[in-house]
């Protein structure tokens, strides 16, 4: 149980390109969907908080327009990376949270594979 | 800034050894700790530790925390070629939905 899928797995494109990543959560329903980004070598990082029905709580630092939030079902998230540029490739990965445990924050999160992203 | 470092960075053993991963943090408003398997994709849950001194168990794996010293460790015994992966130690905090990841230690298990 708890499977997170997440599409593409791998992205090349060109600079000035916007990519849109989805995040599902395959057998639960999840309220509350997760967004980080891992450099190599480095720690994920989280990016934003992706609530169903409301607008995503961004970390600091981490602009809004750029990384448009979208979680518009209790299933599906979606992170879209707008005008990619160079800086934006990165390893994209996100998690939900099981909604019938409440959303409780005494359960763990659930992860998908991760999108890499390389732009040109 | 809240802060998590884990050590060592990575980590050779052979087939049947015992190994500690450590974990230490330093951040506001701490609920709990949790311990991830990333082998090449999606981190896998391990355990979650919200209380210091008690232990958790799994097959070969264990994890306790210590809330005190801002520490804890995962401990896998005899050990497989299957454990090669990188653990992530995280930290949840605040109202609950932020973690904050450690570097991870990259554990190669060799024959």
């Amino acid at each position: 149980g708890a499977v997170v899928s997440q599409h593409p797995s791998r992205v090349i494109c060109k600079s000035g390109t916007s990519v849109k990543i989805e995040c599902r959560s395959l057998d639960f329903q999840a309220t509350t969907m997760f967004w980080y980004r891992q450099f190599p070598k480095k720690s994920l990082m989280l990016m934003a908080t992706s609530n169903e029905g409301s607008k995503a709580t961004y970390e600091q630092g981490v602009e809004k327009d750029k990384f448009l939030i979208n979680h518009a079902s209790l299933t599906l998230s979606t992170l879209t990376v707008t005008s990619a540029h160079p800086e934006d490739s990165s390893f994209y990965i996100c998690s939900a949270r099981d909604r019938a445990t409440g959303g409780d924050s005494n359960q763990p999160q659930h992860f998908g594979d991760g999108t890499r992203l390389s732009i040109l | 800034e809240d802060k998590v470092v884990q050590s060592p960075l990575s980590l050779v053993v052979h087939e049947g050894d015992t190994v500690t991963l450590n974990c230490s943090y330093e951040v506001t408003n701490f609920r709990s700790l949790l311990w991830y398997k990333q082998e090449k994709k999606a981190p896998t849950f391990l355990f979650m530790l919200t209380s210091s001194g008690i232990e958790k168990k799994s097959g070969r794996l264990s994890s306790i925390l210590d809330k005190k010293e801002l520490f804890s460790i995962l401990n896998i015994t005899a050990t497989q070629t299957g454990d090669s992966a990188v653990y992530l130690c995280a930290v949840q905090t605040g109202g609950g939905n932020k973690l904050t990841f450690g570097t991870g230690t990259q554990l190669k298990v060799e024959l």
